[in-house]
């Protein structure tokens, strides 16, 4: 597509139930980043994919949260029993770069619109 | 660790008037800088980047930014403010053999007619 996409756009759930966020990145970039924007405030990095590489998972608050991304393709950031403090913004960027001759990319990131979860 | 340190919340300024946004950042490496526009309900837009080169960097809607590497710091400038650049500019950094970016907490920049 066109650019990034992320369903759904608002998100109301029960606290204790599990939700399902899903992102589909620009078509031919290998990287997908998840971050999670609370109200008033930066982004936080969750996890990050690469190609067929192992994903970073190192932003990940708990092991409530998993992510899965289908090849280069679509990605589901996963909450499971959800808190309250999980309410926020849940951003998915795509990026066209990747591991090259031993580099690191410097593409910049393309940003979806966010997913807003509110957790009641 | 790398970080990113954006000392204010919000600046005001007159349309018509230079606007200035303030990022310093801390890296071990080489550092790669970047700028990123957030308008109400939608997600962020890049506006610039520096990965190496000129300290000068020109982006989308007239922003430019400057690298200072003696200061750590790479703010956003432009020359005359519009109203429509009323939004939320967040800077974001990026270290060395790392490929997330660590974001700013955001300014918040409000232009007046």
């Amino acid at each position: 597509g066109a650019g990034v996409s992320q369903s759904p756009s608002n998100k109301v759930t029960e606290k204790g139930k599990d939700v399902e966020l899903r992102c589909d990145p620009i078509s031919g970039h290998t990287a997908l980043y998840w971050y999670r924007q609370r109200l008033g405030q930066g982004l936080e990095f969750l996890i990050y994919f690469q190609g067929n590489s192992a994903p970073d998972k190192s932003g990940l608050p708990s092991d409530r949260f998993s992510a899965e991304r289908t090849g280069e393709s679509v990605s589901t950031l996963t909450i499971q029993r959800t808190q309250q403090e999980d309410s926020a913004v849940y951003l998915c960027a795509s990026s066209g770069g990747g591991l090259a001759g031993g580099l690191y990319s410097y593409n910049e990131q393309f940003f979806g619109p966010g997913t807003r979860l509110t957790v009641l | 660790a790398q970080s990113v340190a954006q000392p204010e919340d919000q600046v005001n300024v007159a349309e018509g008037n230079p606007l200035t946004v303030k990022c310093t950042y801390s890296v071990s490496g080489n550092p790669y800088l970047f700028w990123y526009v957030q308008y109400p309900n939608r997600g962020l837009q890049f506006l610039l980047k520096y990965i190496t080169g000129d300290n000068l960097v020109k982006g989308s809607y007239g922003f430019e930014a400057e690298f200072n590497k003696s200061q750590t710091s790479f703010h956003l400038k432009k020359p005359s403010a519009l109203v429509s650049d009323s939004a939320l500019y967040f800077c974001a950094v990026r270290d060395t053999g790392f490929q997330k970016l660590v974001f700013g907490t955001g300014t918040r920049l409000l232009v007046s007619p």
